[in-house]
């Protein structure tokens, strides 16, 4: 069964702190691993996305891991702000457009 | 604007009524997503659109759910005799088509089913 599974569920962090949050698959076939972050009642908004060759990407502060032997990726955000208060969705492809969801992991930055 | 737009933002409607869900994706855009998301839930893909016809309806749950782009750009959700299950929200996403694309996802409809 194609499963994308995220953790932790939460996380509450000061201000100017640095996070990981994870992601595991056993999507199969693999075609591309994006991460998304959706604010309350909006849309996801995408911030990476790499397939299987790669193993970083960057976008701002937001630095996204890939290891497609182990079937895991790791989202690090660096000194985090206010705004980055949000669910952060991991997103498993198997045939190039998002087919597998994980259940996002619900980020708090406090001042 | 030139982002997607979904419409309407929420709608109230009774178990066993019909329903339509509008999505206007990006201009040029040949790809068009609809997802389902339930509360505290990640989006569920429900359907995949490459221009005019759809590529991948595998996750429409049942027969009661439709869903058509018959010129290829704006699209409708289509929901026969509702059920309470069915309250969600729906989210749309359009791509430039490529399987690597970025999807851009409209602000979504919340659908509440009494």
């Amino acid at each position: 069964k194609n499963q994308v599974e995220q953790s932790p569920q939460s996380l509450i962090i000061l201000e100017g702190k640095n996070c990981t949050l994870q992601c595991n698959y056993t999507v199969s076939p693999f075609s591309n691993l994006r991460w998304y972050k959706q604010d309350t009642g909006r849309g996801p908004v995408s911030l990476t996305i790499m397939t299987f060759s790669e193993n970083t990407k960057s976008n701002g502060r937001y630095t996204a891991t890939l290891d497609a032997d182990t079937k895991q990726s790791s989202l690090h955000i660096t000194a985090s702000q206010l705004s980055d208060s949000a669910s952060y969705i991991c997103v498993v492809s198997q045939y190039g457009y998002a087919l597998n969801f994980g259940k996002g992991t619900s980020l708090l930055v406090t001042p | 604007g030139a982002g997607v737009s979904q419409t309407p933002s929420n709608k109230v409607t009774e178990k066993g009524k019909y329903v339509e869900l509008r999505c206007d994706p990006i201009s040029g855009h040949t790809a068009l997503y609809w997802y389902r998301q339930s509360l505290g839930q990640g989006p569920e893909f429900l359907i995949y659109f490459q221009g005019t016809g759809a590529a991948d309806d595998s996750g429409l749950p049942n027969d009661r759910f439709f869903a058509v782009r018959p010129e290829g750009s704006v699209s409708t959700l289509k929901i026969q005799r509702t059920e309470r299950g069915d309250s969600a929200v729906y989210l749309c996403a359009s791509s430039r088509g490529l399987v690597t694309d970025t999807q851009y996802f409209g602000p979504g409809t919340r659908l509440t089913v009494l």
